[in-house]
């Protein structure tokens, strides 16, 4: 199984540029999550998804938008990079609400210039 | 008020040190609680959880949760420079079919030879 599957590892963008991170599992989880941790800050919670066409918000949403059109799949919108939005981003998946185990992926390094 | 409280770190120990990681939390809500472990540019992997209070035993760790304080710990016995890492703190409230997975900002912790 490949797990939890970012796309792409690396990014530069400049002010103002938007973009799409990708985020696809193969695990048939209902639960999926999309973090941002910068230096010393841990994870904080950007969107998450309990099922296809259910979407929420979670810590810091504003700046990204999400859409979950099938289980697999829950990309994260970035319209009008900001400076404010260098960070590492991390997509997690759980197969159920009381699972506790969340499979991450291997983080997109975004820098906005 | 954040919902997860960490000691950022960074905590530098000798190998074979005992160490001691703690959080604390404000909302009663939370069900599970668990630590994970993020090795430098990877993905945080889960490396024990548990659902009530009193501790769970696995190997070299003890996770040790008090819900009437709202504390959690993680002891690492006979550490090794292998348990170099940032373990962060993890807490599941679930409500309806929504279930939110909070971090902890992260301890660094250094094992030297």
């Amino acid at each position: 199984n490949a797990g939890v599957t970012q796309t792409p590892k690396f990014r530069i963008l400049k002010i103002g540029q938007s973009m799409t991170l990708q985020c696809t599992q193969d695990m048939n989880h209902n639960y999926m999550y999309w973090y941002r941790q910068d230096p010393g800050m841990g994870l904080k919670l950007i969107y998450y998804s309990v099922g296809a066409g259910i979407t929420d918000k979670g810590e810091v949403p504003n700046g990204y938008n999400v859409s979950r059109s099938t289980t697999e799949d829950f990309p994260l919108r970035l319209e009008l990079a900001a400076p404010s939005q260098t960070s590492v981003y991390f997509c997690a998946s759980r197969e159920g609400r009381l699972n506790t185990e969340a499979f991450f992926g291997q983080g997109t390094r975004l820098t906005v210039v | 008020q954040k919902e997860v409280e960490q000691d950022p770190g960074p905590l530098s120990v000798p190998e074979g040190a005992i160490v001691s990681l703690n959080c604390t939390y404000s909302n009663s809500a939370f069900q599970y609680f668990m630590w994970y472990r993020q090795y430098s540019r990877k993905g945080p992997e889960l490396l024990m959880y548990t659902y009530s209070s009193g501790n769970k035993e696995d190997g070299r760790f003890t996770a040790q949760v008090d819900k009437s304080s709202k504390y959690i710990s993680l002891f690492i016995r006979d550490s090794q420079p292998s348990d170099s890492a940032t373990y962060l703190c993890a807490m599941i409230v679930t409500t309806g079919t929504a279930s939110k997975l909070t971090f902890g900002t992260g301890t660094r912790l250094q094992v030297t030879l």
